[in-house]
């Protein structure tokens, strides 16, 4: 079993739904959450940072921790065409070491 | 500002030769690390360089990889006799990695646009 579980989707919406993104995760000692966003042929680009349990709000998008259940959510309201790229789950033990990624899932909005 | 760069941008090399893959950090960043994005694969961390210290080299999938940054800013990734499955993106990421931590301010990692080798 990998350490970040993510489904790769493809994930198609239309434009203004409400995206669930979802990671699970195995080790416990995981502490810092992010989403990052990556368009094709470009670099993984950070969305969202977290730590420990709870929400984080950024405009349109919602972070979520769930520690106990070691569930982590991504959720994009009023989807737009613009939001269609990989979403990349990713995590640390601790600040400033490598990051453990999920495989990301591939979203597109379609208009 | 300048962000992280990277090259070259493509690399195309025959089986058995070796290739040598460039990061520039963003300026006063300390921490640089290597991840390889593979087609099935993900992101996988390489190796990772902090300030003076040692690096971690943990994620080096052999000892035929190996990277090196001088003056505690340029870094080379080198892969000798390189190998189909060493086909992938190599990407750099830089953080500032100052202070306590915990804040995205100080640990996020920025990303290149990375180097996408393919070796026939």
């Amino acid at each position: 079993q990998k350490e970040v579980e993510q489904d790769p989707g493809p994930l198609s919406v239309p434009e203004g739904a409400i995206v669930s993104l979802n990671c699970t995760y195995s080790n416990s000692a995981f502490q810092y959450f992010m989403w990052y966003r990556q368009y094709s042929r470009k670099g993984p680009e950070l969305l969202m940072y977290t730590y420990s349990s709870g929400n984080k709000e950024d405009g349109r998008f919602t972070a979520q921790v769930d520690k106990s259940s070691k569930y982590i959510s991504l959720f994009i309201r009023d989807s737009q065409p613009s939001d269609s790229a990989t979403y990349l789950c990713a995590m640390s033990f601790h600040v400033n070491t490598p990051l453990v990624f999920g495989k990301g899932t591939r979203l597109s909005v379609i208009a | 500002g300048a962000g992280v760069s990277q090259s070259p941008s493509n690399k195309v090399t025959e089986k058995g030769k070796d290739v040598e893959l460039r990061c520039d950090p963003i300026s006063g960043h300390t921490a640089l690390y290597w991840y390889r994005q593979s087609l099935g694969q993900g992101l996988e961390f390489l190796i990772y360089f902090q300030g003076n210290s040692a690096p971690d080299k943990s994620g080096l999938p052999s000892d035929r990889f190996s990277a090196e940054r001088t003056g505690g800013s340029v870094s080379t990734l080198t892969i000798q006799r390189t190998q189909q499955e060493d086909s992938a993106v190599y990407l750099c990421a830089s953080s500032l990695a100052r202070g306590s931590g915990g804040r995205a301010s100080t640990d996020t990692q920025y990303f290149g646009p990375g180097t996408r080798l393919t070796v026939l």
